[in-house]
Parts: structure tokens; C-alpha cells; sequence
């Protein structure tokens, strides 16, 4: 199936460990996305990528960092995980960052820091 | 203060009633999404537009640029239709800003 998909779907680990999360779309899009949906279910972008090359970082910790080895893969670790970075963090694409480019969106990865 | 604002923040609605949402933003944008996130966690994005109307089955989308609003109406609602609706704006350079979302339920 075309998609986004993203890996795991639920990861639970604890403070000060470091963990990945992976992301990869089969839809030919250029662009990727990192995105953060808290407690109160808001969404925040954290990266964007475009074939392969950061286009936005937001200020996030620097312990947060996008790793693209193709345009179809943005994968995320992040080091000394911290109880305030549990969420649901999204993976998305789009064919690019014009208005002819809708988002898909990845199911999402519950992280739970204990 | 957020740069997209919703309302109202929760909606409960009688089946088959006329559903509007609300979206305002304060910034310049290069197009404005409506996304649907269902009770599983999935989100879909339902529409991407920056001018005028769309209208996809029972869902229709209007954006007026002159005052940075957007609607999003859903016609003869169903219970399916419950989900959370989130407004989001892209700006130049792939900048993205999000509105809190709208949790609708729909009653039988």
C-alpha cells in the first residue's frame, strides 16, 4: 500500500535512554515532516526536510535530531529522553511546499518516558 | 497568542444537524489545511486551499484571504463524522502553525 508509515507505533522507555523512531513513505513525495502532539493534543512541527536537506528546524533540544538518508526515509532519535518528551510524534510528507501538496500523515508514535 | 485560532473548541451535535468550524490566523500564509484526526490517533488531511471553496462529499472548505478566516462545514451530519478537527496554516519556507482543534461528537 502507498503510505506513510511509521515505526514503532507505541514505545515506552525511561529517562535518560536514547531511542529512534522511523519513518518512510512510498509515495514519492520530496518533502518530510516531524511533528509533535502533546498532552492537549496540540500539533507543533519539529523538522522539515526537503530531498534531504533540513528546511526547518524549530527550536527544539538539540538532544532531537532528524537523520534522512534518502528522501524516503526521516528518522528521528533522540538522546537522553526526558519525561516532558513524551507525546505522539507524527511523520508526514507532501510532494513539495507548494499549494498543490496536501499532507499524509503517518499513524503516529506514542512515546511514554518513564 | 496563537497564530491560528479555533472555534469552538468542543462541538456536540445532533445527527443529520449543519456543522460549521472555525479557523482565524494572524500571519501570511501560502495555503491553509483542514485536518481530521480520528479517536484511533490518525490524522487526514481534508483539504489544503488558499482561495475560495472546496467541497468533497459532505465537507465544504471557504477561506477568505482578505480576512484570514477559514470555515469548514459538514452537511447532514453522522455520528462518523466525529472526530477532531485541527486548522492548520503553511507559510513561505514550509513554516507550519496549527490551531488547537475542535473535538465534534456527533449524536445518533
Amino acid at each position: 500500500d502507498t503510505a506513510v508509515s511509521q515505526t514503532p507505533k507505541y514505545l515506552v522507555t525511561q529517562m535518560g535512554n536514547d531511542k529512534s523512531i522511523k519513518c518512510e513513505q512510498n509515495l514519492g513525495h520530496d518533502t518530510m515532516y516531524w511533528y509533535k502532539q502533546d498532552s492537549k493534543k496540540f500539533l507543533k512541527i519539529m523538522f522539515s526536510y526537503n530531498n534531504k536537506e533540513l528546511i526547518i528546524n524549530e527550536t527544539v533540544p538539540n538532544r532531537f535530531s532528524p537523520k534522512s538518508p534518502d528522501k524516503a526515509h526521516l528518522n528521528l532519535h533522540i538522546n537522553s529522553l526526558e519525561l516532558g518528551d513524551s507525546a505522539v510524534y507524527f511523520c508526514a510528507s507532501s510532494l513539495g511546499t507548494d499549494i498543490n501538496s496536501p499532507l499524509h500523515f503517518g499513524n503516529g508514535t506514542r512515546l511514554t518516558v518513564t | 497568542k496563537n497564530e491560528v485560532e479555533q472555534s469552538p473548541q468542543n462541538l456536540t451535535a445532533q445527527e443529520g444537524e449543519f456543522i460549521t468550524i472555525n479557523c482565524s490566523y494572524s500571519v501570511g500564509i501560502s495555503a491553509l489545511h483542514w485536518l481530521q484526526q480520528h479517536p484511533g490517533g490518525g490524522i487526514v488531511s481534508l483539504f489544503m486551499l488558499s482561495s475560495g471553496k472546496k467541497k468533497h462529499g459532505r465537507l465544504i472548505a471557504t477561506i477568505n484571504i482578505q480576512e484570514k478566516h477559514s470555515s469548514l462545514h459538514i452537511t447532514a451530519s453522522h455520528p462518523r463524522d466525529s472526530a477532531v478537527y485541527i486548522c492548520a496554516v503553511s507559510l513561505a519556507g514550509n513554516q507550519f502553525y496549527f490551531g488547537t482543534g475542535t473535538s465534534l461528537t456527533v449524536i445518533p
